[in-house]
């Protein structure tokens, strides 16, 4: 599985954009990315996933350049409810051998 | 209402004792994982399950068993030779099929 690098933490204000870069440069080519997010006691929670160029959902957009060695989580407006840790994780659909790996994620702390 | 339960939500146990914590899922998924994560830190996997009656270890699993009998089910036992039980944990389910996991709300086990 692709070893991420993702910043530790990450302030920014209500109202705002936040981009959250992760770095997987040995992603390999049926590898797809994921991005979860947890808040204080509770389960991870799916956001995103893609596997290249950009998807978009009712929350989130999904930017991969075409080396696909990095990509960005885009939250628009954020809400102090965005407070969590976001995770992403870099793996092929789940097949019988395989299994996901979370690292520690990115803190987001959104300041009002 | 399709999801993951967990429980109990909060369990006390003595140093020394075995305690199960009880992971069941109505979304006909066929894996089945469950993850520690200790405060400030992300998930480390325990042990996983692609199908019934089979289950791999992950990267901690030392001091804790599990079985997977029923598909709906993936109990986890945290046994007397686990060094360090208290922690957070929290089971997951994904299809076969897919990459993304849906989580239950976990477990928080406090051992004195």
């Amino acid at each position: 599985l692709a070893k991420t690098t993702q910043p530790i933490s990450m302030d920014s204000y209500e109202g705002q954009e936040v981009n959250i870069t992760c770095s997987h440069n040995n992603i390999a080519t049926n590898d797809y990315i994921t991005w979860y997010q947890q808040f204080p006691s509770q389960g991870p929670r799916f956001i995103i996933q893609g596997y290249k160029t950009k998807v978009t959902n009712e929350v989130a957009s999904l930017f991969i350049p075409a080396d696909r060695k990095s990509s960005t989580l885009s939250l628009p407006r954020v809400s102090l409810s965005d407070t969590a840790v976001y995770y992403c994780l870099v793996g092929p659909p789940l097949n019988r051998d395989d299994k996901i790996i979370f690292g520690k994620g990115t803190r987001l702390h959104i300041l009002p | 209402d399709g999801g993951i339960t967990q429980s109990p939500k909060y369990l006390f146990r003595k140093e020394g004792q075995n305690v199960t914590l009880s992971c069941e899922q109505n979304l006909n998924h066929d894996a089945m994982y469950w993850y520690r994560q200790d405060p400030g830190q992300g998930l480390r996997l325990i042990y996983y399950s692609q199908i019934v009656n089979d289950f791999q270890k992950g990267d901690i699993a030392e001091g804790y068993s599990v079985s997977r009998e029923k598909k709906e089910s993936f109990p986890l036992t945290v046994t007397s030779a686990q060094k360090n039980p208290t922690a957070f944990y929290l089971c997951a389910s994904s299809s076969n099929r897919g990459y993304e996991q849906y989580f239950g709300p976990g477990t928080r086990l406090t051992v004195t």
